[in-house]
Order: C-alpha cells, then sequence, then structure tokens
C-alpha cells in the first residue's frame, strides 16, 4: 500500500517552454503533497505544501509564479514548471501524506528528472 | 530555524558488520521521526517510523529515540552491499511538514 506514482519520470525541453509534472496517490487519498526539488549531492528541498482543494503554500524563495501548483482532487496534485530555464534543471519529487497510516508518515513518487536545454 | 544534523560521511562498514547511523534534532515539540533510504538518482523510500522513547525493530534494522537527549538513530545489523545509499533522517514539523537531515552515506563493503 501508499503507493505514489508521477508522470513523467524525465523530460527534457527547451529553455522557455512549461512543463507540468503529475504526482498521484495510486491506493490512498492524500489530504496533503508536498513538492521537492534536489540538486545532484545535496538534500531535499521543499518547495511547497499543497492541501487539496486550497491553494498551495510555497516555502520562502520560491517563486509562486513560476511554479505552480494544482492539488485538484485527493489523488492528483500537478507542478507545472513555466518558462522553464536551464537553472531549473533538477530532480523533482513529489510525496504525500494521507489520513490512514502512520502518524505524520509521508510517501515518496519515484521522481521526476527535468533537463532544460 | 528548526533543524536536523546529520553525519554526512561517508561511512563505510564490512559487509556483515553494524553500521550505526545518527541523527539530532533541535525541535523539542517534535513527535514523530523517521528514517528514509534514498539511492543513488532515486526518491526516498521509507524505512521505518519511530514515535516514543526506546528502540522499535524491524528486521535487520533497529530506531532508536531518546527525546530527552534529541537524538534518533538507525542500526543496520548484518550490513549487505545493497544497504549501501544514503540514510535520510526526517523530523515532523508544523504544518505536516517533514524536515530532513542532509542525509549520511553509507557505503558497505563486500
Amino acid at each position: 500500500g501508499a503507493v505514489v506514482s508521477q508522470h513523467p519520470s524525465w523530460v527534457i525541453c527547451k529553455s522557455g517552454t512549461s512543463v507540468k509534472i503529475e504526482c498521484r496517490s495510486l491506493d490512498f487519498q492524500a489530504t496533503t503533497m508536498f513538492w521537492y526539488r534536489q540538486f545532484p549531492k545535496q538534500s531535499l528541498m521543499l518547495m511547497a505544501t499543497s492541501n487539496e482543494g486550497s491553494k498551495a503554500t510555497y516555502e520562502q524563495g520560491v517563486e509562486k509564479d513560476k511554479f505552480l501548483i494544482n492539488h485538484a482532487s485527493l489523488t492528483l496534485s500537478t507542478l507545472t514548471v513555466t518558462s522553464a530555464h536551464p537553472e531549473d534543471s533538477s530532480f523533482y519529487i513529489c510525496s504525500a501524506k494521507g489520513l490512514a497510516g502512520p502518524r505524520d508518515t509521508q510517501y515518496f513518487g519515484p521522481g521526476t528528472r527535468l533537463t532544460v536545454l | 530555524q528548526k533543524e536536523v544534523e546529520q553525519n554526512s560521511g561517508p561511512l563505510s562498514v564490512p559487509e556483515g558488520a553494524i553500521a550505526s547511523l545518527n541523527c539530532t534534532y533541535s525541535d523539542r515539540g517534535s513527535q514523530s521521526f523517521f528514517w528514509y533510504r534514498q539511492y543513488s538518482g532515486k526518491s526516498p523510500e521509507l524505512i521505518m517510523s519511530i514515535y516514543s522513547n526506546g528502540d522499535k525493530e524491524d528486521g535487520r534494522f533497529t530506531a532508536q529515540l531518546n527525546k530527552a537527549s534529541q537524538y534518533v538513530s538507525l542500526l543496520i545489523r548484518d550490513s549487505q552491499p545493497s544497504d549501501s545509499a544514503t540514510y535520510l533522517c526526517a523530523v515532523n514539523s508544523q504544518g505536516g511538514k517533514l524536515i530532513f537531515g542532509q542525509g549520511t552515506e553509507l557505503s558497505v563493503k563486500p
């Protein structure tokens, strides 16, 4: 149980284009989803927290107009990187937390590797 | 700034030995503690959660929590080369967020 999927697993795009990444909880309802970014040899950096049906809460220094997050249902959240630039190239990982299961536990998706040319 | 501290390593142990990973945290109000394993190029996967003082065992893994001293540790018995990965300690924070340590890189030598 507690499976989270992400799509696509990798994407290459040109500078200036937008990329959408989907995060789905497959076998549980995710009341909260989280989006992280990880650069090589660094730890996870939380970008934003999203609750179903409400606006995402962004961490300090994360541009909300650049990283659009939508949490339309209890099983789906999307992250759109708008006007992507090479410095946005990174490993983007979502996690989901539900009402069931051990308290405060986040289950991670497999990640999306974004390369902006 | 609430923090979670880990030795970055690398920690190198021979196959079959016990690997000991440590983590300290600054927020005395934290109630939930987690160990995740992350292989290179992959996303983190949950190993264990612990909520009460003492030890919690799951197979070859034992998590230890001491809230008074604000530390949590992970012991891996009979370490295998497949255990070679980065181990992330995480502690709950407000808003349901988890605060992650920098991770400890473990290398198990055959």
